[in-house]
C-alpha cells in the first residue's frame, strides 16, 4: 500500500532563508510524486511533479524537489523564503503506471514566514 | 479558460440531512475525483469517476454516493449527515483517465458544516 509522511507538521523559517518541507513515500511500485500547496480557504495548487524523468524537478515559485529512491524521499526547497509562502504544503503520491488509482496525500505542513 | 468550479461554496446543514455538491470540470477533461479535506488533514480520497463510471473508490461508508453526467460534471451525494462529515469537499479534474503522470486540477472546495 502507498502512503506518504511528512516530517514537521509546521515549520517556521525567516524571510530570505532556506525552506525545506520534508515528505517520504512508500510504494511497491516506481511512484509519480506530487507538491501541491494550499492556501486558506482555497484549493490545491500543483506546484511541481516528479515522472520518472530527471530527478530534480523544478517548480512554480522558485520551489524545486527532488527525487532520492534510496531514501524514498522527495523532499521540497526553495532558496529563499518571501511572506507569500506561508501557506499549507502537501506531499502525494500515485502509482507511476497506467492506472486509475487514487492520489495519497500526506497530512500537510504548514510554513510560516517570520519578518 | 475556466478552471474547475464547485458549487455551492459554502453549506450548513444538521445531522440526519442529506446534501448534494457539484462540480465542473475544466472543459475537455473526462475525469472527476473527490476528495474530502478534515480540518488539518490531508485531502483523503472519495471517488473517482471517468467517462461516468466509477474507477475507483476510497474507504468511506455507502451514504457517500457519487455520479458523472455526460457532460463530466460530477455531483457527490452524502446521505445522514453525522457531525465528522464537517469537512472541505474537493473536486479535481484530470484531461483523461487520471491514470499515469496526469496532474489533477484541483477546485477551490465546499465547506460543509453539520450541526
Amino acid at each position: 500500500a502507498q502512503s506518504v509522511t511528512q516530517l514537521g507538521s509546521h515549520v517556521s523559517v525567516s524571510e530570505g532563508a532556506l525552506v525545506l518541507l520534508r515528505c517520504n513515500y512508500s510504494s511497491s511500485v516506481p511512484p509519480y510524486l506530487f507538491w501541491y500547496v494550499q492556501y486558506p480557504n482555497q484549493g490545491l495548487q500543483l506546484l511541481l511533479k516528479y515522472t520518472s524523468a530527471a530527478t530534480l524537478v523544478k517548480g512554480i515559485n522558485g520551489f524545486e524537489a527532488e527525487f532520492k529512491k534510496s531514501e524514498t524521499s522527495f523532499h521540497l526547497t526553495k532558496p529563499s523564503a518571501h511572506m507569500s509562502d506561508a501557506a499549507e504544503y502537501f506531499c502525494a503520491v500515485k502509482r507511476g503506471f497506467d492506472s486509475y488509482d487514487k492520489v495519497i496525500f500526506g497530512p500537510g505542513t504548514s510554513l510560516s514566514v517570520i519578518p | 479558460d475556466a478552471g474547475v468550479t464547485q458549487s455551492p461554496t459554502h453549506l450548513i446543514k444538521t445531522r440526519g440531512q442529506h446534501v448534494t455538491l457539484r462540480c465542473s470540470p475544466i472543459s475537455g477533461h473526462k475525469s472527476v475525483s473527490w476528495y474530502q479535506q478534515v480540518l488539518g488533514q490531508g485531502p483523503q480520497f472519495i471517488f473517482q469517476y471517468y467517462e461516468k463510471e466509477e474507477r475507483g473508490r476510497g474507504n468511506f461508508p455507502d451514504r457517500f454516493s457519487a455520479r458523472q453526467f455526460p457532460n463530466y460534471s460530477s455531483e457527490l451525494n452524502v446521505n445522514a449527515l453525522l457531525l465528522g462529515d464537517s469537512a472541505l469537499y474537493l473536486c479535481a479534474s484530470t484531461p483523461g483517465g487520471g491514470w499515469g503522470r496526469d496532474e489533477q486540477f484541483f477546485g477551490p472546495g465546499t465547506r460543509l458544516t453539520v450541526l
